[in-house]
């Protein structure tokens, strides 16, 4: 079945870049998104890229796709204090009847 | 408008209780989804409704009714839970069901079943 994977942790200094990771193996996705979800909070979309594309920036997000080795990341420059909060990729695909699968997501923990 | 709206924030039932959990989006969205997330964990899909008709049903026990009285709005009902049901639940809502789909969520109702 379509399984979605994240590093668990992540710790950045305020102002630093910081690269969340996430490998995927349905090889027939169509979408992969990025989602934030704060505390007591639902998920908030961030950004998507349709799977034909290599990169997409929207602001200080970077999205990159390596179809071939199955490889999503998101850069966030100049990260903020506001940017700490779970980030969630997600994959969309015909396989799956077009329902997101979303990895464990990764906590982004900014310190001052 | 672009928020999807959920009442109440916090819900506590016991097991005999029989409760709803309401979700409401006036961005004209055809498709309404309900997710369970349990605490550090992804949110998991439960009900899909698409033009006000049940489309995916991810084998969810009976205790849990879904219901969509009009396309702004969705129900959840919820009769003889168990203590394991406690969790965020949340509502979603897209412009349809295929395609890139950005779901928008609400806040969620948090729940816990005594």
């Amino acid at each position: 079945g379509e399984d979605v994977e994240q590093s668990l942790f992540l710790s950045v200094r305020e102002g630093d870049s910081s690269v969340i990771n996430c490998t995927y193996t349905d090889s027939s996705s169509t979408y992969l998104y990025w989602y934030k979800q704060e505390p007591g909070a639902g998920l908030q979309l961030l950004t998507y890229i349709f799977s034909n594309m290599d990169m997409k920036q929207d602001q200080r997000l970077t999205v990159l796709l390596n179809k071939k080795d199955k490889h999503l990341s998101l850069r966030i420059a100049d990260t903020q204090t506001g940017d700490s909060a779970i980030y969630f990729c997600a994959e969309k695909s015909e396989a799956a009847g077009n329902k997101l699968t979303f990895g464990g997501g990764t906590r982004v923990l900014v310190k001052p | 408008d672009t928020e999807v709206t959920q009442t109440p924030k916090h819900l506590v039932m016991g097991m005999t209780n029989k409760k709803s959990l309401k979700c409401e989006q006036h961005m004209g969205h055809r498709a309404m989804y309900w997710y369970k997330q349990k605490a550090k964990k992804p949110p998991e899909l439960m009900f899909v409704y698409s033009y006000e008709k049940l489309s995916i049903n991810e084998s969810v026990p009976s205790r849990f009714s879904p219901e969509c009285p009009n396309s702004s709005l969705l129900n959840l009902h919820l009769h003889a839970l168990q203590p394991e049901d406690s969790a965020l639940y949340l509502c979603a809502s897209s412009q349809g069901f295929s395609g890139v789909e950005k779901l928008f969520f609400g806040s969620g109702t948090q729940l816990s079943v005594l």
